[in-house]
């Protein structure tokens, strides 16, 4: 079985600060893991994923994430946030055996003014 | 391109009633998926079809959901009858294929049953 963990149920930065989102997983074999985004009343948002090769991701919007395969770990980071960044943050896995992808329960992030 | 297309954006219905929703998947992506997000859940994977076939159904509670997917092509995702628990968000997603690394999501349907 396959799973995702995101022990954070809110994050709050200021703008302009850096800001990391955490995300940790479970799979059996090799995980191909992915970052989405959720504006309110909006369906999910592919930012970046993280398939095999530099375990450092740039993806849209500025994101980046980097994966840990010792901690099991695909923490996202911004090195400025910005109020618009204010949402919802999916981690989501797959083992790269199936195709079932499987959803952390998100994470809100508030950037301040 | 264009993305995913899903309708009705929203729905609001009484219980015991039936209810169905559509998807359009990216053009040229053969393989598309149903989930279900219920309120500060992520989405949860209902079905997922190849073309036209439906290949993992595993979590679709047959009792009152069916799905259909015509041609290949858009798909239907049906309710009857409604209950209560079943108020969620319904998303459609679609990839290439089974295999493509990334799944792109329509805009959701906000069921909302009475």
């Amino acid at each position: 079985a396959q799973s995702v963990a995101q022990p954070e149920d809110q994050v709050n930065v200021a703008e302009g600060n850096p800001l990391t989102v955490k995300c940790t997983y479970s799979v059996s074999g090799n995980p191909y893991l992915f970052w989405y985004v959720q504006y309110p009343n909006r369906g999910l948002q592919f930012l970046l994923k993280y398939i095999t090769g530099d375990n450092l991701v740039k993806g849209s919007y500025g994101f980046e994430a980097e994966f840990n395969k010792s901690q099991t770990s695909f923490h996202l980071k911004k090195p400025s946030a910005l109020v618009s960044d204010s949402a919802l943050y999916f981690c989501a896995v797959r083992d790269v055996r199936y195709s079932t992808l499987t959803f952390g329960k998100g994470t809100m992030l508030l950037v301040s003014p | 391109e264009a993305g995913v297309v899903q309708s009705p954006r929203y729905k609001i219905i009484e219980k015991k009633q039936p209810v169905a929703f559509w998807c359009n998947p990216i053009s040229g992506h053969n393989t598309l998926y149903w989930y279900r997000q219920n309120l500060g859940q992520g989405p949860e994977l209902l079905i997922r079809y190849e073309n036209e076939e439906a290949v993992d159904d595993s979590q679709l509670p047959k009792d009152r959901f069916s799905a259909e997917r015509l041609k290949g092509v858009d798909s239907t995702l049906k309710i009857q009858p409604a209950e209560l628990g079943d108020s969620a968000v319904y998303l459609c997603a679609s990839s290439r294929q089974a295999f493509e690394e990334t799944q792109y999501f329509g805009p959701g349907t906000r069921l909302l049953v009475l």
